[in-house]
């Protein structure tokens, strides 16, 4: 079975600290994609990141970053000198490679940037 | 415009009513998805849909049904709306089972 936790429910931090999600999934497969999608208050989803379970080099765009560890399973996002309109619920999720199997979301985390 | 529309975007309705959500898109993908969320649960997949003939159910698909109109459209239908139906309802498109979904901007539901 395919399954995602994120363990934080709520993070709360002061703007311009650095602070980072996580993510552990499971599977049993040996090629999945892992997704990261942001929904701010107003309530859409953006995708953010897709990661090949073959490439496990590490990503940074601006001030985001994913660490992929394929060896604890783990998809973490770290936002750096974080802003306000980084508050928002972000979702990590897990796609078989199957070809036929949908989207498996964690629960969320729900990020607090304080000004 | 946007790619993927969903109408109403807010809807309150009383148990008992049948009610239907509409899903558009103008980006020419053959997959297409309905997803529940809840405070603190995430998101739920209700239906999936890979082509027009194809209808896949999700997690959490009693109480609910859909049509797939045509490669652009897919309705959900709740035929006897309950109270713990009251949700933000996102529909989605994808353009293969390897990349990303694009969502709609969600629906809220409120069954009273």
């Amino acid at each position: 079975a395919q399954k995602v936790t994120q363990a934080q429910t709520e993070i709360s931090v002061v703007e311009k600290e650095d602070v980072t999600l996580d993510c552990v999934y499971e599977t049993r497969d040996t090629t999945y994609y892992l997704f990261w999608y942001k929904q701010p208050p107003s309530g859409e989803l953006v995708f953010l990141i897709r990661r090949n379970s073959f490439d496990e080099q590490n990503e940074i765009s601006g001030r985001y970053s994913w660490n992929f560890q394929k060896s604890t399973s783990s998809f973490n996002f770290t936002i750096t000198a974080s802003q306000v309109v980084d508050s928002a619920v972000y979702f990590c999720a897990l796609m078989r490679n199957s070809g036929n199997t949908p989207l498996v979301f964690g629960k969320g985390t729900r990020l607090s940037v304080i000004a | 415009d946007a790619d993927v529309t969903q109408t109403p975007r807010n809807r309150i309705t009383k148990t008992g009513k049948r009610i239907m959500l509409e899903c558009s898109q103008t980006k020419g993908h053959d997959r297409m998805y309905w997803y529940r969320q809840d405070p603190g649960l995430g998101l739920r997949l209700i239906y999936y849909s890979f082509d027009v003939k194809d209808i896949n159910k999700g997690e959490i698909s009693d109480g609910y049904s859909v049509s797939r109109q045509a490669q652009a459209k897919f309705s959900l239908s709740l035929e006897s709306a309950i109270p713990n139906q009251t949700a933000l309802y996102f529909c989605a498109t994808s353009t293969d089972a390897y990349n990303e979904q694009f969502f709609g901007p969600g629906t809220r539901l409120t069954v009273l």
